[in-house]
């Protein structure tokens, strides 16, 4: 299986503190997403990685940064997150195995 | 743009009745079409995905149609049961097939017992 690995499986972080959240994968799948999904929405695409070549989405909010220092590994950085940011955060693969999620809380 | 529309956002249904799941969409320029099932607080699990030469997929008691000229997809679920309570999300892969899926909000289910 094409497993999806995100820790912590729930995040909590002050308003306007940093905070990290990251996804691994066992596959070493070139591709891999990060999306947001706010409490009774629609997953949103927040970045798009081929290896370790990135694009953000138009919309993406601007204090939202992405790493990817190796195929398996992906960070999603929230430099100063607001009570809005709050949500599930999604890493699928290339295969759209979604995996747990990281769900944000922000006090 | 593309955008996903699924109806209802919510049903409650009886144990063992049928039902049927919609979901629209905007540009029939799709690569793909994926229904996933979400319980309260999880990730995604993948139900069902239709190529967009498929006009059908079955697993176990679910179908998956697509009609893409018609922009519209249905998920029937058969014989319904309390553990197929959840939300249910249909997602549409563009045509350029990046993988990056557009989505509807969902229609939340409850099966009564």
């Amino acid at each position: 299986d094409a497993m999806v690995i995100q820790n912590p499986r729930y995040q909590v972080t002050q308003f306007g503190k940093p905070v990290t959240l990251s996804c691994s994968q066992t596959l070493n799948h070139n591709v891999m997403y990060w999306y947001q999904q706010k409490s009774s929405q629609a997953p949103k695409l927040l970045f798009h990685y081929y290896d370790k070549d990135f694009n953000n989405e138009a919309d993406t909010p601007d204090n939202f940064q992405s790493r990817r220092p190796n195929t398996s590994f992906c960070f999603l950085d929230i430099r100063s997150p607001g009570l809005g940011d709050a949500a599930m955060y999604l890493c699928p693969n290339y295969e759209q195995y979604f995996g747990p999620g990281t769900r944000l809380t922000v006090t | 743009k593309q955008e996903v529309t699924q109806i209802p956002a919510a049903l409650s249904v009886p144990e063992g009745e049928n039902l049927v799941l919609n979901c629209s969409f905007t540009d029939s320029a799709i690569y793909n079409l994926q229904w996933f099932r979400q319980d309260p607080g999880k990730g995604l699990t993948s139900l069902l995905l239709i190529q967009s030469s498929q006009r059908e997929q079955t697993s176990g008691r679910l179908n998956a149609s697509l009609d893409k000229s018609s922009g519209r997809s249905t998920l029937y679920i058969a014989a319904s049961q309390p553990g197929d309570s959840a939300t249910y999300l249909c997602a549409v892969d563009g045509s350029s097939n990046t993988g990056k899926l557009i989505f509807g909000q969902g229609t939340t289910l409850q099966v009564k017992p």
